[in-house]
Order: structure tokens, then sequence, then C-alpha cells
């Protein structure tokens, strides 16, 4: 299964963007890039996900580098709600593991 | 709908006790999965699923029976409880893959003394 490597933590003033980098130099074709966050006492919740193309949703922008061995997740505009564990997973298409690895936690400021 | 659920939220077992912990999702999901998260810790994958009567194991297995029946409802059994079992317990549905969003359940704590 292909692993995925992120900072441990970030810090973010709030109402600032957020980059929240994720390297994944083992990816295969098949494998799709996902970002789920957790938040305190909670299970995860799905953030973003892509294959190839940059993505766009109302919560955030995934930037996939060109040699897909690298992406970033985009918070354009930090809350303090968005404080929470960050986990880039690498998924193939026609599996189903999803293997997570310990995350960014972010830090947002008031 | 519901989403995925889970039952108990809490629960407190005794060294070599069982239990059942329930999870159902009612979106018709053909994959469902369970995993355990340790305090600091990612979560690791514990069993999976592909479909009603279709189980795989995951990273970390040993210690827990799944089965599924049918297709909302895949639960994860311990059947002789261990200290190092004392974790928080998350189930997760899946329409088809890879390529689609996976659901969280809100999780049970499990405490074993």
């Amino acid at each position: 299964d292909a692993k995925t490597t992120q900072p441990n933590s970030m810090e973010s003033n709030e109402e600032e963007p957020v980059h929240l980098p994720c390297n994944h130099s083992t990816i295969s074709g098949t494998d799709y890039i996902h970002w789920y966050r957790q938040l305190p006492s909670q299970g995860p919740e799905y953030v973003i996900h892509g294959l190839t193309s940059n993505v766009n949703n109302r919560m955030a922008s995934l930037a996939i580098a060109e040699d897909r061995k690298s992406s970033t997740l985009i918070l354009h505009r930090a809350t303090l709600r968005d404080a929470a564990v960050y986990y880039c997973i690498l998924v193939g298409w026609g599996t189903y593991k999803y293997i997570f690895g310990t995350g960014t936690r972010l830090k947002v400021l008031a | 709908n519901a989403g995925v659920t889970q039952t108990p939220k809490f629960q407190v077992l005794k060294t070599g006790q069982s239990m059942t912990l329930q999870c159902a999702q009612d979106m018709n999901h053909e994959y469902m999965s369970w995993y355990r998260q340790d305090p600091g810790m990612g979560l690791r994958l514990i069993h999976y699923s592909v479909g009603a009567g279709i189980t795989d194991q995951g990273e970390v297995p040993n210690g827990y029976n799944v089965s599924r029946s049918t297709t909302e409802d895949f639960p994860l059994r311990l059947l002789s409880a261990a200290p190092s079992q004392t974790s928080v317990y998350f189930c997760a549905s899946n329409p088809t893959g890879g390529k689609d969003t996976q659901y969280f359940g809100p999780g049970t704590r499990l405490t074993v003394l």
C-alpha cells in the first residue's frame, strides 16, 4: 500500500489561507488522493478527493502536482472550527483499504 | 438517512469478556469497514467487507471477528477482550471504493480493565 508523509503539526491565523502538504512519492496511476479531517472526539469526515486534476468544493481545494507525487490541501480562510487533524490517504480505484497515517494537527489561532 | 450508526457509544469490559460492537448503514453501500484509534494515533483498519458474505482482514485483525450477512449491518466481535483492545472503534461505509467518499460513524469508546 502506498504511503503518505505529512507534517505532524501546523499553525495558522484565523481567516488566513492554510496550505497542508502531503508527499506520496510511491503513488500508482490508479490511486485516488483523499483528504479527511477529524475534529476532537468525532469520527473522520470527508474533505475532498481527486485523481489527477485540481479539485474545488465548498470546504477546500486540492492541488495535485503534475507528477502526482505530492498534493496540497488548501483551506481558503481558516476558522476556529477548522482546527482538527487532517489525513491525506491514497486509495486504489479497485481496492477499498484506507490506510491512515498520523496526519497533520492544524491549530488555528484567533 | 441516518448514515452510519454505531452502538454502544461507551462500553467497559473486564479482561476475558466478549461483546459485539454494532454498526449499521442505511445508504445501501457495498463497502464497510472497522477501524480502531488509539490515543494520539491515526486510524488502523481491522476488517473490511466488500459486500454481503465477503470479509477480509485489514492491518490489525487479531482478536476480532466480523461477518456480513446483510448489506446494512457489519458487527465486530471481540471474543476475549484484552486491555490492549482499549481504544475508540469507528465503523465506515463507502459505495464503491477508492473513487468515492467514505462515511464514518460516531465511534464506540471501549475500555477493557
